[in-house]
């Protein structure tokens, strides 16, 4: 079974709207740490925004905003006031128990309209 | 701070070659962790390194091997390329902890 499944390989949104990136994750530990990673065109996976199995609230930074809903396993990425810029390659990850490494989703291509 | 730095940013081998990548962490970072990233399968882990030991092993072949140095810089090694080879191969550096890792700019690598 896939442990991170992205279902929206793409995406768009017109600049100034909010979108909302789906994300389920699949893990029998009750520790681990969901991840929000943005990567451009240029390659580099950018962090974006961390989400804690245990963390009550959900995360903010900034116009982002993880809608985590532990009983769904979903982690949903919200973006607020979509820039020209946002248009990227969005993957969701997860670190499970104490595992170092990360497992990452197929990821949504989000591109914003002018 | 700077960033993770990763040398070089474009490669290009031919099959049977073998290559070395290398990857300098934030300032501080003591783990550095390997990643491959191929359109067909995504991005998948190679391994990590933590005090210049080796942590965590993805499930990729002996011919991908890696090392860190006691400055906690890495370098990550194939020897006999394949063609599949060819991707995106991305540097992550983090404190040591659990929580998030910040990747570097990559190097991609084509093998014909």
């Amino acid at each position: 079974a896939q442990k991170i499944t992205q279902t929206q390989p793409g995406m768009f949104v017109q600049e100034k709207e909010a979108v909302t990136l789906d994300c389920t994750y699949d893990t029998s530990d009750q520790s681990y740490g969901l991840f929000w990673y943005k990567q451009p065109s240029s390659g580099e996976m950018i962090f974006l925004i961390y989400q804690g199995s245990y963390d009550e609230q959900n995360a903010t930074e900034g116009r982002y905003s993880l809608n985590f809903q532990k009983a769904r396993k979903s982690a949903n990425l919200v973006i607020s006031a979509s820039q020209l810029g946002d248009s990227a390659m969005y993957f969701c990850a997860m670190r499970e128990g104490g595992a170092r490494q990360l497992t990452f989703g197929s990821g949504t291509q989000l591109t914003v309209l002018p | 701070k700077a960033g993770v730095t990763q040398t070089p940013r474009y490669l290009i081998k031919t099959r049977g070659q073998q290559v070395t990548l290398s990857c300098s962490p934030i300032s501080g970072h003591r783990s550095v962790s390997w990643y491959q990233q191929t359109p067909g399968q995504g991005l998948q882990f190679l391994f990590e390194y933590f005090s210049e030991t080796q942590r965590n092993k993805g499930n990729f072949p002996g011919r991908f091997s890696g090392r860190q140095f006691s400055n906690s810089r890495s370098e990550m090694n194939v020897s006999t390329l394949e063609l599949g080879d060819s991707a995106l191969y991305l540097c992550a550096s983090s404190p040591g902890g659990v929580r998030e890792q910040f990747f570097g700019p990559g190097t991609r690598l084509t093998v014909l």
